[in-house]
């Protein structure tokens, strides 16, 4: 069955310090994988998906089939990036999305 | 551009009762995806409107049903409402067409269920 892990509820670190979320997943075939983020009272928005291969607001994520992982990076952290993350794949033929539980990440000064 | 819009913003129901919730996708978008969100988890996909038919279903009960219209607005209906269904909804309007189908969230419709 398809799946999306990710293993922290809760990521706290210092604004400066490098973060990596995790993300493992389950899923037969080439999966497109995708990192939402909701900002404080915000509505869920796309961060990246590893089809475009872009670098946004200084994230990263790379996809490992052998480990069936697709974490998230960023060498720098700010505190505007304190927001909850969500891992996200889709989920068969219709474009539904596959999320799971979500990590929150806080950036202390 | 106009994005995904929903209503209401809060709902308050009890149990037995019956509860409509409303989606206006984004300009040029076609596809509605609706998502139930329990507090603590991520967003679990309930079904999807294309073209106003359904176009797959997540695992959720018959009695939870929708629409959509010509404009491609769309309604989430829930009946016989139960304490579990306490939960934020979310709507989702996508385009079909590859490489523009992303997804875009409306801000939810916090329903509970008392």
């Amino acid at each position: 069955a398809q799946r999306v892990t990710q293993p922290e509820k809760l990521l706290s670190v210092f604004k400066g310090a490098p973060v990596e979320l995790k993300c493992n997943y389950s899923y037969s075939g080439s999966p497109e994988l995708f990192w939402y983020v909701q900002y404080s009272r915000q509505r869920l928005q796309l961060l990246l998906r590893h089809i475009s291969r872009e670098s946004i607001k200084g994230f990263t994520a790379d996809l490992n089939k052998g480990e069936t992982s697709f974490h998230l990076k960023k060498p720098f952290a700010q505190e505007e990036d304190s927001a909850m993350y969500y891992c996200a794949l889709p989920g068969g033929h219709t474009d539904k999305l596959i999320f799971g539980t979500g990590t929150r990440l806080q950036v202390f000064p | 551009e106009t994005g995904v819009t929903q209503s209401p913003t809060h709902l308050i129901k009890t149990r037995g009762q019956q509860v409509t919730l409303r989606c206006s996708s984004q300009s040029g978008h076609n596809t509605v995806s609706w998502y139930q969100q329990a507090l603590g988890q991520g967003p679990q996909f309930i079904f999807q409107y294309y073209r106003e038919e359904e176009n797959g279903r997540g695992n959720f009960p018959p009695r939870f049903s929708g629409l959509q219209f010509p404009n491609y607005s769309s309604e989430l209906n829930v009946n016989a409402l139960e304490l579990d269904d306490s939960a934020l909804y979310l709507c989702a309007s996508s385009s079909r067409t590859p490489g523009t189908d992303t997804q875009y969230f409306g801000p939810g419709t916090r329903l509970t269920v008392l």
